[in-house]
């Protein structure tokens, strides 16, 4: 079956280092990507998505690009800020709007 | 964007009971929810597909009797845990799909943190 791996954390960076998160997918055809934020004590929200290969989705200075040929989702930032503490996970769905599936997420920690 | 809710956010309950869990679309209609179970420190796996108007469709190695799921309408699903167990102890997040606006995204409840003594 589909599935997503992540690297694993937590990630501990001081305020305005950049950041990377990889993601890599193994699934059938070509399935929707996504990144989802957790902030402590609230919901899942959605970051970025890209639909097919090659799309970049972009948000609040993060930003992702579908590559299909490494099967990955890599989430990158260029300067992070401690409001960026939170855990990200990786997901996909094969179906838009159907079950989604997870990587383990990743904690990151920014220090001030 | 659109809201989904939960309620209650926590439960602590004793072994043996069981446990009803809401999760509510509040400004649209969801002819879908998705239930989750995450464990500490570990993402989120799905344990069914909540219909609305009809029976739930659970995954693989999840107890249907265990876990009962009703979609009474299309801003309701609940999930009850029946004679729970300290195992049962986890987080678990509702999800909804706002196919009514044309992007389907998925919104997510904040979940219900069960606790089974």
């Amino acid at each position: 079956g589909d599935s997503v791996t992540q690297m694993e954390g937590p990630v501990t960076l001081s305020e305005e280092a950049f950041l990377t998160i990889n993601c890599t997918y193994t699934a059938t055809g070509y399935p929707s990507l996504f990144w989802y934020v957790q902030y402590p004590g609230e919901g899942l929200q959605l970051l970025l998505k890209a639909t097919k290969a090659d799309d970049k989705g972009s948000n609040k200075g993060f930003e992702a690009t579908y590559r299909k040929e490494t099967t990955s989702f890599h989430l990158e930032k260029g300067s992070v800020q401690v409001s960026d503490s939170a855990v990200y996970f990786c997901a996909l769905t094969q179906e838009y709007g159907n079950k989604l599936v997870f990587g383990a997420g990743t904690i990151l920690r920014v220090k001030s | 964007g659109a809201v989904v809710s939960q309620h209650p956010s926590w439960v602590i309950c004793k072994s043996g009971t069981s446990v009803k869990i809401e999760c509510r679309s509040l400004d649209f209609q969801a002819t879908t929810m998705f239930w989750y179970r995450q464990f500490p420190k570990q993402s989120l796996m799905l344990m069914a597909t909540s219909n609305e108007g009809s029976k739930a469709t659970y995954e693989q190695g999840v107890e249907k009797d265990k876990f009962l799921i009703n979609h009474a309408s299309l801003t309701l699903s609940t999930l009850t845990v029946t004679s729970a167990h300290p195992e049962d102890s986890s987080f678990y997040i509702c999800s909804a799909p706002d196919r009514t606006s044309g992007s389907s995204e998925q919104f997510f409840g904040p979940g219900t943190r069960l606790t089974v003594l």
